[in-house]
């Protein structure tokens, strides 16, 4: 599997702060997108970033990559109760067929 | 237009029993693919397809059985259902595919229970 791994698992912030979480993988990409689980719902497309970018804005999202080190990070700034989601990054490997595949998800609770 | 839709919403199903979990996709998007959610474990790729008529296997493959002679729809079968199938399913559709995977669209996911 050419997954990706987000980190932390848990997070757990007040509203107005800043939320930063990381995935890493293992393998050369062509992409890498970041996606939001609400509970109980399916998941919701984010932001993409190709691996010739290293930084992508969408509103209060800023994702970054290092292709260097195999990394990613998501920052939502100024968090509102809405945020309280799980976030997953997936990555499609050059080398590993055509397959998509995400990470297990970092899990952010915004506390008014 | 409707995006993705999964049917059915709930299922529970004895051990042995077969079903099919529908889903359709109205966008005419080349990708289409399946997934199994289960607690602390996160998304796991079952099937996918890059186009009718072509389908591969995923990480987890063994127990289900797909086909895709539509653009439209691709179903996931499950032949023998056991316990360890109790998962909630998404199904996934999004243009590209094959070299380079763009937005993916999910559908609502269907809750399965095997008894």
């Amino acid at each position: 599997s050419q997954q990706g791994e987000e980190d932390p698992q848990a997070l757990s912030i007040q509203e107005g702060e800043n939320a930063t979480m990381n995935c890493s993988y293992k393998t050369s990409i062509n992409n890498l997108q970041w996606y939001r689980q609400n509970s109980g719902r399916g998941l919701v497309h984010l932001i993409l970033i190709r691996s010739n970018e290293r930084e992508k804005h969408s509103g209060r999202l800023r994702v970054t990559l290092d292709t260097s080190k195999k990394s990613s990070s998501l920052l939502i700034t100024a968090s509102r109760a809405a945020d309280t989601a799980s976030y997953f990054c997936a990555t499609d490997a050059i080398h590993s067929g055509y397959a998509l595949n995400f990470g297990k998800g970092t899990s952010l609770l915004v506390t008014p | 237009n409707a995006g993705v839709t999964q049917t059915p919403k709930f299922q529970v199903l004895k051990t042995g029993q077969s079903m099919t979990l529908q889903c359709a996709q109205d966008m005419n998007h080349e990708y289409m693919s399946w997934y199994r959610q289960d607690p602390g474990m996160g998304l796991r790729l079952i099937h996918y397809s890059v186009g009718a008529g072509i389908t591969d296997q995923g990480e987890v493959p063994n127990g289900y059985n797909v086909s895709r002679s539509t653009t439209e729809d691709f179903p996931l079968r499950l032949l023998s259902a056991a316990p360890s199938q109790t998962s909630v399913y998404f199904c996934a559709s999004g243009s590209g595919g094959g070299v380079i995977y763009n937005e993916q669209f999910f559908g609502p996911g269907t809750r399965l229970t095997v008894l």
